[in-house]
């Protein structure tokens, strides 16, 4: 299983609601990663978790909140979001860090969930 | 900080070679990678290569690395209408912990 699964695919939300996105792999990596990406841009680092552990917060908006319940599972808590968080928010995962071990520090992509906040 | 710059579009016909240009900024990199969007979907990764190497070939793909002027190019030789996408390079930060990605460039191929 080389996948990384993104649920939901798409998500409509108001500004006073509270949703999460959510992401899933079972390939045993020990980094998992949330990126925002909007149209036409490349996607933007928000979050890093290594051995389930918050490792880099890039500045992103506490109405943002992550959480690593265990090694394969990634959730991203949002709530007072605004129209401009519109955008496709990808998770990613890699074995390690690049260069640790050998390891090329390829980063998996999931499908991405697409956002839209009325 | 860390800016990776690509041209933004290229237009080839079917069966032409593609040379998709990145200028990146960490000469501390230990790899250096190329990524693939297509519309709708995550990124996949194409190829990468090791710092200390100049050339890699992989199959159709072709990655020349000049480390003195940190500029990574990809080569697609016979290139297919499948081959139309957005095509991100990409670099270590933060001390090699996560990736940054450059602007991407959007191939477009015509038959």
């Amino acid at each position: 299983d080389t996948e990384v699964t993104q649920t939901p695919k798409h998500l409509v939300m108001g500004m006073t609601n509270k949703k999460s996105l959510k992401c899933e792999q079972h390939m045993g990596h020990r980094a998992m990663y949330w990126y925002k990406q909007k149209a036409k841009k490349p996607p933007e680092l928000m979050f890093v978790y290594s051995y389930e552990k918050l490792s880099i917060n890039e500045s992103v908006p506490s109405r943002f909140s992550p959480e690593c319940p265990n090694s394969s599972l990634l959730n991203l808590h949002l709530h007072a979001l605004q129209p401009e968080d519109s955008a496709l928010y990808l998770c990613a995962s890699s074995q390690d860090w690049p260069g640790q071990g050998g390891n090329t520090g390829e980063l998996f992509f999931g499908e991405g969930s697409r956002l839209t906040v009325l | 900080g860390e800016d990776v710059e690509q041209s933004l579009f290229l237009s080839v016909r079917e069966g032409d070679s593609s040379v998709i240009n990145c200028t990146y900024t960490d000469s501390s990199s230990t790899y250096l990678y190329w990524y693939k969007q297509e519309p709708g979907a995550g990124l996949q990764l194409l190829t990468y290569i090791f710092s200390n190497m100049d050339m890699k070939q992989d199959q159709r793909l072709t990655v020349l690395l000049n480390k003195k002027d940190k500029h990574l190019s990809l080569r697609i030789a016979d290139t297919q209408t499948g081959d139309s996408a957005i095509y991100f390079c990409a670099e270590t930060f933060q001390a090699g912990t996560a990736l940054i990605f450059g602007k991407g460039t959007t191939l477009s191929v015509s038959s």
